[in-house]
Protein backbone atom coordinates (compact mmCIF):
# COMPACT_ATOMS: atom_id res chain seq x y z
CA UNK A 1 0.00 0.00 0.00
CA UNK A 2 1.99 2.77 -1.46
CA UNK A 3 -0.47 5.50 -0.13
CA UNK A 4 -0.38 8.81 -2.65
CA UNK A 5 2.80 8.67 -5.01
CA UNK A 6 3.60 11.19 -7.07
CA UNK A 7 6.12 12.41 -10.10
CA UNK A 8 7.91 13.56 -10.71
CA UNK A 9 9.85 14.81 -7.52
CA UNK A 10 11.61 17.27 -8.81
CA UNK A 11 11.30 19.47 -12.71
CA UNK A 12 12.55 22.40 -13.90
CA UNK A 13 10.95 24.50 -16.64
CA UNK A 14 11.35 27.65 -19.27
CA UNK A 15 8.78 30.06 -19.62
CA UNK A 16 6.37 28.48 -21.96
CA UNK A 17 6.97 25.30 -21.56
CA UNK A 18 4.54 22.52 -20.69
CA UNK A 19 4.30 19.70 -18.36
CA UNK A 20 1.75 17.53 -16.54
CA UNK A 21 2.01 16.36 -13.10
CA UNK A 22 1.18 12.73 -12.07
CA UNK A 23 -1.12 11.86 -8.85
CA UNK A 24 -1.99 8.18 -8.01
CA UNK A 25 -3.58 6.49 -5.14
CA UNK A 26 -3.99 3.17 -4.32
CA UNK A 27 -6.45 3.65 -1.48
CA UNK A 28 -9.65 3.13 -2.48
CA UNK A 29 -10.26 7.35 -2.37
CA UNK A 30 -13.38 8.65 -3.95
CA UNK A 31 -12.01 12.69 -3.59
CA UNK A 32 -8.56 13.75 -4.81
CA UNK A 33 -6.72 17.62 -4.57
CA UNK A 34 -4.21 19.60 -5.89
CA UNK A 35 -2.70 21.99 -3.35
CA UNK A 36 0.35 24.96 -4.43
CA UNK A 37 2.56 25.77 -1.22
CA UNK A 38 4.46 28.88 -1.20
CA UNK A 39 6.27 30.60 1.84
CA UNK A 40 4.53 32.11 3.73
CA UNK A 41 0.85 31.35 2.34
CA UNK A 42 0.52 27.54 3.87
CA UNK A 43 -1.42 25.22 1.03
CA UNK A 44 -3.61 26.85 -1.50
CA UNK A 45 -6.25 24.60 -3.32
CA UNK A 46 -5.44 24.40 -7.18
CA UNK A 47 -8.83 21.97 -8.03
CA UNK A 48 -10.07 18.70 -6.79
CA UNK A 49 -12.67 16.37 -7.80
CA UNK A 50 -14.73 15.00 -5.45
CA UNK A 51 -15.81 11.97 -7.28
CA UNK A 52 -14.52 10.04 -10.62
CA UNK A 53 -15.70 11.92 -13.46
CA UNK A 54 -15.96 15.22 -11.76
CA UNK A 55 -13.98 18.31 -11.26
CA UNK A 56 -14.08 21.36 -9.77
CA UNK A 57 -11.84 24.60 -9.12
CA UNK A 58 -10.32 25.65 -6.26
CA UNK A 59 -8.71 29.25 -5.26
CA UNK A 60 -6.18 29.53 -7.58
CA UNK A 61 -7.28 27.69 -10.51
CA UNK A 62 -5.80 30.09 -13.17
CA UNK A 63 -2.98 28.58 -15.14
CA UNK A 64 -3.99 24.73 -14.71
CA UNK A 65 -6.07 22.25 -16.03
CA UNK A 66 -6.92 18.71 -14.14
CA UNK A 67 -8.06 15.42 -15.81
CA UNK A 68 -9.37 12.63 -13.32
CA UNK A 69 -8.39 9.87 -15.52
CA UNK A 70 -10.18 6.85 -13.10
CA UNK A 71 -10.16 6.63 -9.70
CA UNK A 72 -7.15 5.93 -9.07
CA UNK A 73 -5.48 9.06 -11.00
CA UNK A 74 -5.57 12.82 -10.85
CA UNK A 75 -3.22 14.73 -13.09
CA UNK A 76 -2.10 18.27 -13.39
CA UNK A 77 -1.39 20.17 -16.43
CA UNK A 78 0.42 22.97 -17.06
CA UNK A 79 0.01 24.67 -20.67
CA UNK A 80 2.12 27.06 -20.53
CA UNK A 81 4.47 27.60 -17.58
CA UNK A 82 5.18 30.91 -16.05
CA UNK A 83 7.40 31.76 -13.11
CA UNK A 84 4.51 32.42 -10.85
CA UNK A 85 4.14 28.92 -10.85
CA UNK A 86 7.50 27.66 -9.53
CA UNK A 87 5.95 26.35 -6.09
CA UNK A 88 5.37 22.75 -4.16
CA UNK A 89 2.96 20.82 -5.79
CA UNK A 90 1.10 18.44 -3.43
CA UNK A 91 -1.81 15.83 -4.48
CA UNK A 92 -4.09 14.60 -2.09
CA UNK A 93 -6.94 12.24 -1.29
CA UNK A 94 -9.73 11.11 1.12
CA UNK A 95 -12.44 8.79 1.02
CA UNK A 96 -15.07 10.13 2.32
CA UNK A 97 -17.90 8.62 4.03
CA UNK A 98 -18.23 10.12 7.04
CA UNK A 99 -17.23 12.70 9.86
CA UNK A 100 -13.48 11.06 10.52
CA UNK A 101 -12.19 11.15 7.39
CA UNK A 102 -8.39 12.47 6.81
CA UNK A 103 -6.94 13.94 3.74
CA UNK A 104 -3.44 11.76 2.88
CA UNK A 105 -0.88 13.41 1.13
CA UNK A 106 1.96 12.38 -1.63
CA UNK A 107 5.32 13.51 -0.84
CA UNK A 108 5.81 16.27 -3.19
CA UNK A 109 6.81 17.81 -6.94
CA UNK A 110 9.13 20.60 -6.51
CA UNK A 111 9.04 22.88 -9.73
CA UNK A 112 10.88 25.27 -11.35
CA UNK A 113 10.36 28.05 -13.68
CA UNK A 114 12.70 29.87 -15.61
CA UNK B 1 -15.60 33.21 3.80
CA UNK B 2 -13.59 30.64 5.68
CA UNK B 3 -10.21 31.91 6.68
CA UNK B 4 -7.68 30.63 8.67
CA UNK B 5 -5.16 32.54 10.32
CA UNK B 6 -1.96 31.55 12.39
CA UNK B 7 -0.43 34.57 14.15
CA UNK B 8 3.26 33.43 14.62
CA UNK B 9 5.18 32.87 11.49
CA UNK B 10 8.31 31.27 13.55
CA UNK B 11 8.49 29.99 16.85
CA UNK B 12 11.84 29.15 18.50
CA UNK B 13 11.78 27.18 21.98
CA UNK B 14 14.20 24.86 23.95
CA UNK B 15 14.78 21.32 24.07
CA UNK B 16 12.03 20.26 27.18
CA UNK B 17 10.08 23.22 27.00
CA UNK B 18 6.41 23.12 26.43
CA UNK B 19 5.26 24.76 23.48
CA UNK B 20 1.71 26.37 22.23
CA UNK B 21 0.64 26.69 18.58
CA UNK B 22 -1.57 29.52 18.13
CA UNK B 23 -4.59 28.93 15.35
CA UNK B 24 -8.02 30.88 14.64
CA UNK B 25 -10.60 30.29 12.27
CA UNK B 26 -13.36 32.17 10.54
CA UNK B 27 -16.44 30.05 10.22
CA UNK B 28 -19.90 30.61 10.60
CA UNK B 29 -21.00 27.19 11.35
CA UNK B 30 -19.18 23.77 13.41
CA UNK B 31 -16.12 23.32 11.97
CA UNK B 32 -13.73 20.81 10.62
CA UNK B 33 -10.70 21.56 12.49
CA UNK B 34 -7.36 19.85 12.22
CA UNK B 35 -3.71 20.28 12.40
CA UNK B 36 -0.67 19.03 10.13
CA UNK B 37 2.94 18.83 10.28
CA UNK B 38 5.38 18.66 7.79
CA UNK B 39 9.06 18.10 8.16
CA UNK B 40 11.66 19.40 5.57
CA UNK B 41 11.17 18.21 1.84
CA UNK B 42 8.34 15.74 3.06
CA UNK B 43 4.34 15.91 2.82
CA UNK B 44 2.15 16.40 5.55
CA UNK B 45 1.54 14.30 8.48
CA UNK B 46 -2.08 14.36 10.53
CA UNK B 47 -1.45 15.38 14.20
CA UNK B 48 -5.38 15.52 15.08
CA UNK B 49 -8.51 16.19 14.22
CA UNK B 50 -11.58 17.60 15.88
CA UNK B 51 -14.76 17.17 14.29
CA UNK B 52 -17.23 16.99 17.31
CA UNK B 53 -17.48 16.13 20.97
CA UNK B 54 -14.74 16.22 23.44
CA UNK B 55 -13.24 19.75 22.83
CA UNK B 56 -9.53 18.77 23.67
CA UNK B 57 -8.09 16.10 20.88
CA UNK B 58 -5.47 13.85 21.64
CA UNK B 59 -3.10 13.36 18.62
CA UNK B 60 0.17 11.86 17.98
CA UNK B 61 4.14 12.28 18.98
CA UNK B 62 2.03 13.80 21.89
CA UNK B 63 0.38 16.61 20.72
CA UNK B 64 -3.67 18.00 21.88
CA UNK B 65 -5.43 20.76 20.83
CA UNK B 66 -8.35 22.17 22.63
CA UNK B 67 -11.11 23.58 20.01
CA UNK B 68 -12.53 26.84 22.06
CA UNK B 69 -15.61 28.15 19.81
CA UNK B 70 -16.34 31.25 21.98
CA UNK B 71 -12.77 32.37 21.02
CA UNK B 72 -12.94 31.08 17.49
CA UNK B 73 -9.37 29.25 18.33
CA UNK B 74 -7.70 25.56 18.05
CA UNK B 75 -4.49 25.91 19.54
CA UNK B 76 -1.76 23.00 19.34
CA UNK B 77 -0.18 22.22 22.35
CA UNK B 78 3.04 19.77 23.68
CA UNK B 79 4.19 20.07 27.22
CA UNK B 80 7.80 19.08 26.32
CA UNK B 81 9.22 19.57 22.91
CA UNK B 82 12.07 17.08 21.59
CA UNK B 83 14.56 18.00 18.50
CA UNK B 84 12.41 16.18 16.31
CA UNK B 85 9.41 18.30 16.42
CA UNK B 86 10.97 20.95 14.56
CA UNK B 87 9.18 21.50 11.17
CA UNK B 88 6.22 23.18 10.18
CA UNK B 89 3.36 22.97 11.40
CA UNK B 90 -0.24 23.96 9.79
CA UNK B 91 -3.85 24.92 11.01
CA UNK B 92 -6.70 23.68 8.52
CA UNK B 93 -10.49 24.21 8.52
CA UNK B 94 -12.92 22.21 6.17
CA UNK B 95 -16.85 23.17 6.59
CA UNK B 96 -18.33 19.71 6.63
CA UNK B 97 -21.33 18.16 5.07
CA UNK B 98 -23.42 15.14 5.59
CA UNK B 99 -21.52 12.94 3.56
CA UNK B 100 -18.05 14.53 5.42
CA UNK B 101 -16.10 17.39 3.75
CA UNK B 102 -14.75 17.89 0.54
CA UNK B 103 -12.06 21.21 1.14
CA UNK B 104 -9.48 22.45 3.10
CA UNK B 105 -8.39 26.31 3.57
CA UNK B 106 -4.99 26.02 5.27
CA UNK B 107 -3.17 28.35 7.33
CA UNK B 108 -0.04 30.36 6.31
CA UNK B 109 2.07 27.53 8.58
CA UNK B 110 4.09 28.15 11.95
CA UNK B 111 7.67 27.15 11.57
CA UNK B 112 8.94 25.71 14.86
CA UNK B 113 13.06 26.12 15.54
CA UNK B 114 13.56 23.58 18.62
CA UNK B 115 17.29 24.62 20.60
CA UNK B 116 19.44 21.70 22.34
Amino acid sequence: NAGVTQTPKFQVLKTGQSMTLQCAQDMNHNSMYWYRQDPGMGLRLIYYSASEGTTDKGEVPNGYNVSRLNKREFSLRLESAAPSQTSVYFCASILPTGHTDTQYFGPGTRLTVL
Amino acid sequence: AQSVTQPDIHITVSEGASLELRCNYSYGATPYLFWYVQSPGQGLQLLLKYFSGDTLVQGIKGFEAEFKRSQSSFNLRKPSVHWSDAAEYFCAVAQGFSGGYNKLIFGAGTRLAVHP
